[in-house]
């Protein structure tokens, strides 16, 4: 079983900077994904980025990106150029990449832009 | 791609009715579709997963008799909230996976359900 950790209820970034928010987890499994979902306040879990266990470069989507340190277990985003639609809540959550595939959760981080 | 309804977006029931809820996969066909139940800032709690053709999995405490989850076709599945209470009143959440490439090992979500029980 996974556990995913995010230690930051609530971060704020100014317009058109740069931002991390921090997740851990914790896994006996060697294969396994790691996502992070925004929930705007429309409350649509939007798919932002996923990670494959088993790669080592880091995944990427336009401003965003993830560093994955696999030995350290962190699984961070980095948004850039951060736009007033990026406020949301930012989910960091993994499952074992067999089975059910049973996502695992953080407790979410409550991203605010300011203009 | 990867497209997936809810409906109804938001319902108002009294106590003591019962409640269907749809997810459906627009544009691609799931293995398995995943309910979920989220209260008011915090995270998804995972209700249940059903897979096509046969019973739902259901997590520790939640009830199987009053949360009937039907997984009919590969397209669609349902969430019947049974003699539904005040307590039942939340925002509940679909997601579904698909059967190929980078969709197997992902969830994409429906836009939830918001229920209210009077």
């Amino acid at each position: 079983a996974q556990t995913v950790t995010q230690s930051q209820p609530e971060m704020s970034v100014q317009e058109a900077e740069t931002v991390t928010l921090s997740c851990t987890y914790d896994t006996s499994e060697s294969d396994y994904y790691l996502f992070w979902y925004k929930q705007p306040p429309s409350r649509q879990m939007i798919l932002v980025i996923r990670q494959e266990a088993y790669k080592q470069q880091n995944a990427t989507e336009n401003r965003f990106s993830v560093n994955f340190q696999k030995a350290a277990k962190s699984f961070s985003l980095k948004i850039s150029d951060s736009q007033l639609g990026d406020a949301a809540m930012y989910f960091c959550a993994g499952h074992s990449g067999a089975g059910s595939y049973q996502l695992t959760f953080g407790k979410g981080t409550k991203l605010s832009v300011i203009p | 791609g990867a497209v997936v309804s809810q409906h109804p977006s938001r319902v108002i029931c009294k106590s003591g009715t019962s409640v269907k809820i749809e997810c459906r996969s627009l544009d691609f066909q799931a293995t398995t579709m995943f309910w979920y139940r989220q209260f008011p800032k915090q995270s998804l709690m995972l209700m249940a997963t059903s897979n096509e053709g046969s019973k739902a999995t259901y997590e520790q405490g939640v009830e199987k008799d009053k949360f009937l989850i039907n997984h009919a076709s590969l397209t669609l599945s349902t969430l019947t909230v049974t003699s539904a209470h005040p307590e039942d009143s939340s925002f509940y959440i679909c997601s579904a996976r698909g059967m190929g490439g980078g969709a197997k090992e992902t969830q994409y979500f429906g836009p939830g359900t918001r229920l209210l029980v009077l």
